[in-house]
């Protein structure tokens, strides 16, 4: 079965600027974490989304936001990009009743801002 | 304030002998535990959890070790496989792990010797 998809792979942009990521979580499941990887501070949780509402939040600025379409997909959005916003951007997907089993991470979107 | 904490950025360990990485947490509210394999380029993968109920985990070559009182587990992989070369994150939950929103360690890069 298919894993967990993030588009692009790879992406450069221009600080002040705007960027839209994409992830599509393995079929059948429900709920979608996103994460920010920077070297130093490890994966931090972004928010999660499960049948298209917020359910978990971290403690990131108001100009990190996403959402999640019916399908499950999931984008995350971030504004006013700012030169520390460079980092690997990571979903996972699970099942969506709570608890861990079946979570599942995509590879990443390698997000650089320049 | 980082809750989770790998003191150690990186280990060196000759194939064949043992491998323990470290993990430090200060929330006392953590009560499920889990490690993470990442390669370059590629989303983490799940190695092992522990509950907080128990004080050891094993599956095949990987056994986590969790301590309460110290706050503190450690993973260790006996024998060691030039394939286990990777960066290791530890990772925290709450609530017995009924929940997606986990938090990471900053990871320990181990390698191998062949």
């Amino acid at each position: 079965k298919a894993g967990v998809t993030q588009t692009p792979r790879y992406l450069i942009k221009t600080r002040g600027q705007q960027v839209t990521l994409s992830c599509s979580p393995i079929s059948g499941h429900r709920s979608v974490s996103w994460y920010q990887q920077t070297p130093g501070q490890g994966l931090q949780f972004l928010f999660e989304y499960f049948s298209e509402t917020q359910r978990n939040k971290g403690n990131f600025p108001g100009r990190f936001s996403g959402r999640q379409f019916s399908n499950s997909r999931s984008e995350m959005n971030v504004s006013t990009l700012e030169l520390g916003d460079s980092a690997l951007y990571l979903c996972a997907s699970s099942p969506g009743t709570r608890g861990l089993s079946g979570y599942t991470f995509g590879s990443g979107t390698r997000l650089t801002v320049v | 304030d980082q809750q989770v904490k790998q003191n150690s950025p990186s280990l060196s360990v000759q194939e064949g002998r043992i491998s323990i990485l470290n993990c430090d947490y200060t929330n006392s509210m953590f009560d499920y535990f889990l490690w993470y394999k990442k390669y370059p380029a590629e989303g983490p993968t799940f190695l092992i959890s522990i509950s907080s109920i128990k004080d050891k985990n094993e599956d095949g070559r990987f056994t986590v070790f969790l301590n309460k009182s110290a706050k503190h587990l450690s993973l260790h992989i006996v024998p060691s496989q030039p394939g286990d070369s990777a960066v290791y994150f530890c990772a925290a939950s709450l609530y017995g792990g009924a929940t997606n929103k986990l938090i990471f360690g900053t990871g320990t890069l181990l390698a191998v010797q062949p």
